[in-house]
């Protein structure tokens, strides 16, 4: 059973702090994303990666970098925190496409800025 | 552009009644669809795939390309049906959602 694991459940931080959110699955899958999900628009990717030391941009990259230096773990930095960064973040794993591109996710990261 | 539209963002029907679940989706190209739900308090999981052509929980959904559309039915909804619907297009290695529908089955 794949197992996509978010670090914290619960975060609050002011503005302008640098915060790091954990994400690692354990299924040796090869994509992993970051998504952000908000009422009423949904999940919008943010960030995602095909391999180690690989990322590209999602829709809404702006005010975020991420980091692949493993495999099985995907970070996303959040350079300094703004209230409009307020959210659910999901993070998600999958095989390569040839393999189904079925999303696993972890549980989430409610992220409060004030 | 590529796009998924949920136009509903609450869909709120007695237990026993009939659900459908809209999605029309913008795609060049042949698509592939998914259902995904986030029951309360748990993580997003795949409800079902188009390409899988199968009944999940009573739930089916049918690709039309005619449409653009990929509706979830079930003929009888439950009150544990109760949950955030989201739609999702396959975009070469990453997914697509639609806004979300929330449904809300009363007894």
């Amino acid at each position: 059973d794949v197992k996509v694991t978010q670090s914290s459940r619960y975060l609050v931080k002011r503005t302008g702090e640098k915060v790091f959110l954990e994400c690692v699955q354990d299924m040796d899958h090869e994509n992993m994303f970051w998504y952000r999900q908000d009422p009423g628009l949904g999940l919008r990717l943010i960030y995602f990666s095909y391999d180690v030391k690989m990322k590209e941009k999602g829709d809404i990259p702006e005010g975020y970098s991420v980091s692949r230096e493993k495999k099985e773990r995907f970070s996303l930095i959040l350079e300094s925190a703004s209230t409009n960064q307020t959210s659910m973040y999901l993070c998600a794993s999958s095989r390569s496409p040839g393999q189904g591109a079925n999303l696993f996710f972890g549980s989430g990261t409610q992220l409060s800025v004030l | 552009a590529q796009r998924v539209t949920q136009p509903e963002k609450l869909l709120s029907v007695f237990k026993g009644a009939p659900v459908e679940l809209k999605c029309n989706y913008s795609y060049s190209g042949s698509p592939e669809l998914f259902w995904y739900v986030q029951y309360s308090r748990q993580r997003l999981q795949l409800l079902l795939r188009h390409i899988s052509r199968e009944s999940i929980k009573g739930f089916t959904a049918d690709l039309n390309k005619g449409e653009t559309s990929f509706h979830l039915k079930k003929p009888f909804a439950q009150e544990e049906d109760s949950a955030m619907y989201y739609c999702a297009l396959r975009s070469t290695d990453k997914l697509i959602f639609g806004t979300g529908t929330r449904l809300q089955v009363f007894p």
